[in-house]
């Protein structure tokens, strides 16, 4: 099944760490994405990639890092920087060929992190 | 940059009646519109979306419409069942985003059965 995969579910991150979230997907989408979600608010945009080994900041990327070296994979890593790192993080990915510049995004499951 | 407003923040409705969602865009030269369904604990789903091209468009129980002018669209679900209890996002692309979707603050749908 084609689709795109986060892992891992839940990550907890003591104060101080860093934490890498892993992304993949099999969809041979160009563009990938990496999403914040807090309580009642819409989903921000922290980093976004439409090649392989070239990305660009998003709303939110103080405090952030990524990497796309494969096309089929985008982690984010949440570093000490980030003052306020506990949130629902979200990878999506849409095809950007053909033409067709915006088209749907798919989006995995989601990784709760949680700072203790 | 494009900002996306979207409102009520919460609706209740009782099953089998309609539900409308409304969102206001800023960029005039935004031009795909989706909208997302999002269950507890999971990703958002795609369940409709419309392009700037086309004002109106149908899936089911589910359609969308567009005011390129007013610069708003609107979400419309018939004959709601419980099982559409969720958390719904419009989203726009603008102009110069090129793939990269400004979402509103979501509606959280209550169906009562």
């Amino acid at each position: 099944d084609g689709g795109i995969t986060q892992s891992p579910k839940y990550l907890f991150r003591k104060e101080g760490q860093n934490v890498t979230l892993s992304c993949e997907q099999n969809l041979n989408h160009d563009a990938m994405y990496w999403y914040r979600q807090d309580p009642g608010q819409g989903l921000r945009l922290i980093y976004y990639s439409q090649i392989v080994n070239d990305f660009q900041k998003g709303d939110i990327a103080e405090g952030y890092s990524v990497s796309r070296e494969k096309k089929e994979s985008f982690p984010l890593t949440v570093t000490s920087a980030q003052k306020n790192p506990t949130a629902f993080y979200l990878c999506a990915s849409s095809r950007l060929a053909g033409g067709v510049k915006n088209t749907e995004a798919f989006f995995g499951q989601g990784t709760r992190l949680t700072v203790v | 940059g494009e900002n996306v407003e979207q409102h009520p923040s919460t609706l209740s409705v009782q099953e089998g009646d309609s539900a409308v969602i409304k969102c206001t865009y800023s960029d005039s030269a935004s031009n795909y519109f989706p909208w997302y369904k999002q269950e507890l604990g999971k990703g958002p789903q795609l369940i409709i979306d419309i392009r700037s091209n086309v004002g109106e468009k149908k899936d089911q129980r589910i359609a969308v419409t567009l005011n390129k002018t007013a610069k708003h669209f609107s979400l419309h679900i018939t004959e709601t069942q419980p099982e559409d209890s969720a958390v719904y996002f419009c989203a726009a692309i603008g102009g110069t985003s090129y793939g990269k979707l400004t979402f509103g603050q979501g509606t959280i749908l209550t169906v009562h059965p």
